[in-house]
């Protein structure tokens, strides 16, 4: 079963403009991560943040983590047409040695 | 470094049929995963294995099954296929696993039409 929501499921903005993307989970976790895969391709990792941390960056990547509310958002900002992907939170449940994803979020990024 | 590699990429398969996917990790990895995707499902685990040992299960019917072999490479097997199992099967490597802070890095995946 899936552990989480990603939140929009699509998302299509211009070139240049940030996208934000939700994921909301269901239970403890230890860590969160965030992929993008483009279509039918395999996950590319992203970022990875503890449940100790609260907002970790990477470049154009920006990831928030509410572990009081369950729920981690993705923000990429000046977007650019390859961004285009779906990107998927996933999380490991509190110390499982596998990955738990979301739903994911398509993002259609406009050139 | 070479990535994760997955042969075939694509594979068609009649009902009834069985079938072996194969994952070569990363260099130096001695944990392998492997994912099913689905439209309907997502992403779900199957299992992973350590230093040839099933060590994590996920909840799918016996049919599906794997193997490690000693260089870390590993084989998934499908028996008696369903048109269900029509998915992109995906296999990520990690260094030791065990804990999510080590990164899983995933291969392009294989896609397995059941007709």
């Amino acid at each position: 079963s899936q552990q989480g929501e990603e939140d929009p499921q699509a998302l299509s903005i211009q070139e240049g403009e940030n996208a934000t993307m939700n994921c909301s989970y269901k239970t403890s976790i230890n860590n969160l991560q965030w992929y993008r895969q483009n279509s039918g391709r395999g996950l590319v990792h992203l970022i990875l943040i503890r449940s100790n941390e609260r907002e970790k960056h990477s470049g154009r990547l920006r990831v928030t983590l509410d572990t009081s509310k369950k729920s981690s958002s993705l923000l990429i900002t000046a977007s650019r047409a390859a961004d285009t992907a779906s990107y998927f939170c996933a999380t490991d449940r509190g110390g499982a040695n596998n990955l738990f994803f979301g739903t994911g979020t398509r993002l259609t990024v406009i050139p | 470094k070479a990535g994760v590699t997955q042969t075939p990429r694509y594979l068609i398969k009649t009902r009834g049929q069985q079938v072996t996917l194969s994952c070569s990790p990363i260099s130096g990895h001695r944990s392998v995963s492997w994912y099913q995707q689905t439209p309907g499902q997502g992403l779900q685990f199957l299992f992973e294995y350590f230093s040839e040992t099933q060590r994590n299960k996920g909840n799918f019917p016996g049919r599906f099954s794997g193997r490690q072999f000693s260089n870390s490479r590993s084989e998934m097997n499908v028996s008696t296929l369903e048109l269900g199992d029509s998915a992109l099967y995906l296999c990520a490597s990690s260094l030791v696993g065990g804990s999510l802070t080590d990164t899983q890095y995933f291969g392009p995946g294989t896609r397995l039409t059941v007709l």
